[in-house]
C-alpha cells in the first residue's frame, strides 16, 4: 500500500542547531506539504511544493526551508532551531489541488 | 483569503447520543470543504469532503456533513456516537488551485 512516512518521529535538539525532518511518500503525488500543529492554533502551513524543483512559502515559513529534488521526498530544514519551533510537524501529500491530504504520523520536535 | 472557524474547542457527548460539530468558513466563491479526524498520536484522516453537487455528503465511520451556503457552514453530524469517536476534529476549506486552511479543531470527549 502507498504511504507517507516521516522521520524521526521524536527529536530533541538544542537552540541554534540545524535540524532536518524527512518526509517520504509512495503515492507518486506531485503535491506535498509541511504543517505544524500547536495547541490552540490547529494546523498551520509552513511550506509546500507542487512538483520537482517547485517550493512555496506558507503562512509560517520564517526559519524553515524545503527542497524538492524528486517526487517522493520533501525534507524540512530548520536552519537554526529556536524554542518557538517546538511543535509537532506533519507532512502531507495530495493528488490534486485542492484535494484529499494524506498525512504522515508526525514528528515531535523539542528545542531546548 | 479563506478562513475557518470552529467555535467549540471541546465538546462532551454521551455514548449513543447524537453529535454535531460546527464549522463556519469565509470565502467569496464556492469553497472546497473537508472534515478530518485525528486520534491521539496519529496523523489526520479524511472523514468526508464537499466539492459540488448534493449539499449533504456522507463520509466514513457513519459521519455526514451538510453544506449551507446561506450560513457559510459545513457542520459535521453523527446520529449515535461511539466511544471510539473520541478524537480531535478539524474542518478545512480550500479554493480552486489553492492550499487548505484548517480550523483550530474541536476535541470530542465521549462519556459512558
Amino acid at each position: 500500500d502507498a504511504e507517507i512516512t516521516q522521520s524521526p518521529r521524536h527529536k530533541i535538539t538544542e537552540t541554534g542547531r540545524q535540524v532536518t525532518l524527512a518526509c517520504h511518500q509512495t503515492w507518486n503525488h506531485n503535491n506535498m506539504f509541511w504543517y505544524r500543529q500547536d495547541l490552540g492554533h490547529g494546523l498551520r502551513l509552513i511550506h509546500y511544493s507542487y512538483g520537482v524543483q517547485d517550493t512555496n512559502k506558507g503562512e509560517v515559513s520564517d526559519g524553515y526551508s524545503v527542497s524538492r529534488s524528486n517526487t517522493e521526498d520533501l525534507p524540512l530544514t530548520l536552519e537554526s532551531a529556536a524554542s518557538s519551533q517546538t511543535s509537532v510537524y506533519f507532512c502531507a501529500s495530495s493528488e490534486t489541488i485542492p484535494g484529499e491530504l494524506f498525512f504522515g504520523e508526525g514528528s515531535r520536535l523539542t528545542v531546548l | 483569503a479563506q478562513s475557518v472557524t470552529q467555535p467549540d474547542i471541546h465538546i462532551t457527548v454521551s455514548e449513543g447520543a447524537s453529535l454535531e460539530l460546527r464549522c463556519n468558513y469565509s470565502y467569496g466563491a464556492t469553497p472546497y470543504l473537508f472534515w478530518y479526524v485525528q486520534s491521539p498520536g496519529q496523523g489526520l484522516q479524511l472523514l468526508l469532503k464537499y466539492f459540488s453537487g448534493d449539499t449533504l455528503v456522507q463520509g466514513i465511520k457513519g459521519f455526514e456533513a451538510e453544506f449551507k451556503r446561506s450560513q457559510s457552514s459545513f457542520n459535521l453530524r453523527k446520529p449515535s456516537v461511539h466511544w471510539s469517536d473520541a478524537a480531535e476534529y478539524f474542518c478545512a476549506v480550500g479554493a480552486r488551485y489553492s492550499t487548505l486552511t484548517f480550523g483550530k479543531g474541536t476535541m470530542l470527549l465521549v462519556s459512558p
